[in-house]
C-alpha cells in the first residue's frame, strides 16, 4: 500500500529558495500528486498539481523524477507569510477509474527574518 | 462564488449527544469531501463522495459516524453518540472533475465534554 512521508519541519530565511520533499514509493504512471498549504485555523489550499517532470505556476514549481519515487516542492524567495503547513497529497488510480487519496503528515515550515 | 461553506463553525456537545455537521459545496463541483484534524492524528480523510455516490468511505472511524449527500448542493457528517476523542476541526472540501484540486471550507470545531 502506497505511502507519503514528509519531513516533520523545516527552517528557512526570507528570500531564499525552499524545497520540501514527499517520497511516496509505489505510484503508477497515471497517479498524480498535489500539494497543499495550510495556515493556522484555515483549511488547506491548493498550490501545484503534476503527474511528472516538472510543473511550475505563479507561486511554486514541482518536480517530479522519472521514478515517480518522490516529489519536490519548490518555493522560491519565501516571505514571513510562506510560514504554513505544508502537504502532499497522491492521487492513486483504482478499479472503476476512482482514486485512492493518500496524505503526507505534513511539513511545518517556519520562515525566519 | 462563496467558497464552500460549512455550518456550525463551532459546536459544543455532550458525550453521547447526536452532532451533524452540514457542508454546501461549491456549486458545479462534483465531488465532495470530509475531513478530520487533530494535533495528535494530522488531517484524515474520512469519506469522499463523486456525484453524491461515497467512493471511498475507509477513513470513517466507526458505525458511530455516517455522512449522507442527498443532493448536489448539500453534505452531512453524523456522529451518534458523539464521544470526546471526537473532538476536532472538520473540513469539507469540495473539486470539479478530479479529487486533486480541492477547495477546503472553513471547518466545524467540534468540542464534545
Amino acid at each position: 500500500l502506497a505511502k507519503t512521508t514528509q519531513p516533520i519541519s523545516m527552517d528557512s530565511y526570507e528570500g531564499q529558495e525552499v524545497n520540501i520533499t514527499c517520497s511516496h514509493n509505489n505510484i503508477a504512471t497515471n497517479d498524480y500528486i498535489t500539494w497543499y498549504q495550510q495556515f493556522p485555523s484555515q483549511g488547506p489550499r491548493f498550490i501545484i498539481q503534476g503527474y511528472k517532470t516538472k510543473v511550475t505556476n505563479e507561486v511554486a514549481s514541482l518536480f517530479i523524477p522519472a521514478d515517480r519515487k518522490s516529489s519536490t516542492l519548490s518555493l522560491p524567495r519565501v516571505s514571513l507569510s510562506d510560514t504554513a503547513v505544508y502537504y502532499c497529497l497522491v492521487a492513486l488510480l483504482r478499479a472503476g477509474n476512482n482514486r485512492k487519496l493518500i496524505w503526507g503528515l505534513g511539513t511545518s515550515l517556519a520562515v525566519n527574518p | 462564488d462563496a467558497g464552500v461553506i460549512q455550518s456550525p463553525r463551532h459546536e459544543v456537545t455532550e458525550m453521547g449527544q447526536e452532532v451533524t455537521l452540514r457542508c454546501k459545496p461549491i456549486s458545479g463541483h462534483d465531488y465532495l469531501f470530509w475531513y478530520r484534524q487533530t494535533m495528535m492524528r494530522g488531517l484524515e480523510l474520512l469519506i469522499y463522495f463523486n456525484n453524491n455516490v461515497p467512493i471511498d468511505d475507509s477513513g470513517m472511524p466507526e458505525d458511530r459516524f455516517s455522512a449522507k449527500m442527498p443532493n448536489a448542493s448539500f453534505s452531512t457528517l453524523k456522529i451518534q453518540p458523539s464521544e470526546p476523542r471526537d473532538s476536532a476541526v472538520y473540513f469539507c472540501a469540495s473539486s470539479l472533475g478530479r479529487v486533486g484540486e480541492q477547495y477546503f471550507g472553513p471547518g466545524t470545531r467540534l468540542t464534545v465534554t
